[in-house]
């Protein structure tokens, strides 16, 4: 089954404590990106990644980091987290850009105290 | 920047049409789509359309798009309860770049 698996699906964390949450598809598309989403924004992009070892920010990339270091896996990574980065995070991949449905994840939630 | 409005809650009832509206600002956006999120889930595609088509239908969907005043809507026939949700349009393609960019989201509630 085609899909896009992130993990943890909820996670509470202290202010500081680095952190990361998983992002893997196993469609081998070459684009894969993070969004977070909160209330009245929509979603906005954080990082996006167009292949292995290519990767850019997008609106919102200030705390967090990433890497693609193969195909499928597409970490974000808080190394200290603050609370106005508690929200809803999702992973997206599609096959080139968004020229083509994309596939999102089913979301993280993160709450840092 | 690119820039996607829509209005935040819409109601209906079961067995009417919904129509959900949304305004763009970037006019070199390839790619129209729209997303369904329901509660607890992801986002899933429900449709997309072209920039230089006018019309798309697809079962019970009807997007709409005007190019000239940059504006997007979908059409739910016979709304359900099934289709109680959250509804994003978004942009992208060649001319939006490497991203999709989100509207806020219109919440959809569909009473009995």
């Amino acid at each position: 089954e085609a899909q896009v698996t992130q993990n943890p699906r909820y996670l509470i964390t202290v202010t500081g404590k680095k952190l990361t949450v998983t992002c893997s598809q196993n469609m081998n598309h070459e684009y894969m990106s993070w969004y977070r989403q909160d209330p009245g924004l929509g979603l906005r992009q954080i990082y996006y990644s167009m292949n292995v070892e290519v990767t850019d920010k997008g609106d919102v990339p200030e705390g967090y980091k990433v890497s693609r270091k193969e195909k499928r896996n597409f970490p974000l990574i808080l190394e200290s987290p603050s609370p106005n980065q508690t929200s809803l995070y999702f992973c997206a991949s599609s096959f080139t850009g968004f020229t083509t449905e994309a596939f999102f994840g089913q979301g993280t939630r993160l709450t840092v105290v | 920047g690119e820039d996607v409005e829509q209005s935040l809650f819409l109601s209906v009832r079961e067995g009417d049409s919904s129509v959900i509206n949304c305004t763009y600002t970037d006019s070199s956006s390839t790619y129209l789509y729209w997303y369904k999120q329901e509660p607890g889930a992801g986002l899933q595609l429900l449709t997309y359309i072209f920039s230089n088509m006018d019309m798309k239908q697809d079962q019970r969907l009807t997007v709409l798009l005007n190019k000239k005043d940059k504006h997007l809507s979908l059409r739910i026939a016979d709304t359900q309860t099934g289709d109680s949700a959250i509804y994003f349009c978004a942009e992208g393609g060649e001319g939006g770049g490497n991203k999709l960019t989100f509207g806020t989201g219109t919440q959809l509630k569909v009473e009995l």
